[in-house]
């Protein structure tokens, strides 16, 4: 069975902290990994893609270790904005539909 | 900056009744999903639609559900016969590359009464 697994959280930060979330995935066919995320009752929303090489997005920085099947996300100074779930995603291998973790949710409080 | 649109955004319905979503995928994608998520659990896929036909379902979309692309610009799920369980959000998705990056419609939060 092709999952992703995620710690659910909650991670309950104050604003300004550096916060880390870590997935994990089963499909070692998937070729794409994203990260999303999806505020309360609403639609899940691209926050970034993540390469092997690793990339950052201004506070938001991705790494992926394929050996190890392994995604993260850090945030730095976290800002109230950010609360939200955090969704891993990834691509199903062959094909183009994406497996979601079940998220990590984020409360950044003042 | 283009969306995914869909509708209704609620839509509640009998069970045993036919109930069917609409979206518009982005102009220029040929890729189209459905996805659905159930209050507290994860976004779970359905389908996949591509050049017109069904490229991949998952184990969730049975004989109840289907998929149809009627015109240009609309692609519709269809649930013959709702089950209480068929509550849920249903997001559409489209890209315009395969495996590439896809972007979701609202939802529409479907309730089975």
């Amino acid at each position: 069975r092709k999952e992703v697994e995620q710690d659910p959280g909650p991670f309950n930060v104050p604003e300004g902290a550096t916060v880390a979330f870590n997935c994990t995935y089963s499909n070692s066919a998937s070729q794409s990994f994203f990260w999303y995320r999806q505020d309360c009752r609403k639609e899940p929303k691209l926050l970034m893609s993540v390469y092997s090489s690793g990339n950052e997005d201004g506070r938001f920085t991705a790494q992926l270790n394929r050996a190890s099947q392994y995604i993260s996300l850090l945030i730095r100074d976290s800002k109230l904005s950010d609360s939200a779930t955090y969704l891993c995603v990834v691509n199903g291998g062959s094909q183009g539909n994406l497996i979601f973790g079940k998220g990590t949710k984020l409360s950044v409080k003042p | 900056e283009p969306e995914v649109t869909q509708t209704p955004s609620h839509q509640v319905t009998q069970m045993g009744q036919e109930v069917i979503l609409r979206c518009v995928p982005i102009s220029n994608h040929l890729y189209f999903y459905w996805y659905r998520q159930i209050l507290g659990q994860k976004v779970e896929f359905l389908v996949s639609f591509y050049n017109n036909e069904i490229s991949e379902k998952s184990e969730i979309f049975d004989d109840q559900f289907s998929v149809e692309r009627p015109d240009g610009s609309n692609f519709t799920l269809k649930i013959r016969s709702t089950k209480l369980e068929d509550s849920a959000m249903y997001f559409c998705a489209s890209d315009g590359q395969w495996g590439n990056i896809q972007y979701f419609g609202a939802g529409t939060r479907l309730s089975v009464l």
